[in-house]
């Protein structure tokens, strides 16, 4: 069945510089990668997504790049805010719709 | 995108005991979903809850365990059934509206098994 790698599991950076976190999936026939965000105690909350027909797709701070040949997909956050310290999730769907999740990168921004 | 209650947001059982927990969605959802996640892990899906037939669960769930109702495109139950204390864990349904791609998490259920 599909799996999803995600690394790194931890990751601390300092206050205004970037994060990436990156994650490798295995059924080639996924064709939606959505990043989900979850603070301490709350529910996961989607940030941004991207579909196989698109290579890179950005909101502001955040964006989603996708390399379907190597079967990975990353997450960058530019200029870091506190409020960004969270756990993140990175998940893989195919036409089923079900959403395999990576097992969540707890980033720490600094002050 | 749906908005969905999810109800009770903890509880604290007995082994040996059943808890059902509720989500109510704003609007229909093609599909529901029902994920555990154990604390500091990641998000892993028990079963799909089909409108009108029984659901489908993932390997290593079962619906002895854990029945699904899903009676509507607005409401579903899961209920984890005879509990020990390794099913402690947070309860999460979650919600997709069709044609969107996205799901929605209702706030999911803290469990404790005592």
């Amino acid at each position: 069945g599909e799996n999803v790698e995600q690394h790194p599991s931890t990751l601390s950076v300092q206050e205004g510089d970037s994060a990436v976190i990156k994650c490798t999936y295995s059924d080639s026939a996924s064709n939606y990668f959505p990043w989900y965000k979850q603070e301490l105690g709350k529910r996961p909350q989607l940030i941004i997504d991207i579909r196989s027909n698109v290579g890179e797709k950005k909101d502001q701070r955040i964006a989603v790049t996708l390399n379907k040949t190597a079967k990975h997909f990353s997450l960058h956050i530019t200029e870091t805010q506190p409020e960004d310290s969270a756990v993140y999730f990175c998940a893989a769907s195919t036409g089923t719709y079900k959403y395999i999740f990576g097992t969540g990168t707890r980033l720490k921004v600094l002050a | 995108s749906a908005v969905i209650s999810q109800k009770p947001s903890r509880d604290i059982c007995q082994r040996g005991t059943s808890l059902t927990i509720q989500c109510q969605v704003d609007s229909q959802v093609t599909m529901m979903f029902w994920y555990r996640q154990q604390p500091g892990q990641s998000l892993t899906l028990i079963a799909t809850a089909n409108q009108g037939s029984e659901a489908t669960y993932e390997s290593g769930f079962v619906i002895d365990k854990f029945p699904i109702s899903r009676p509507n495109l607005t409401f579903s139950t899961l209920t984890v059934s005879n509990m020990s204390p390794e099913d402690s864990s947070i309860y999460l349904c979650s919600g997709r509206v069709d044609p969107d791609y996205r799901y929605t998490f209702g706030s999911g259920t803290r469990l404790t098994v005592v």
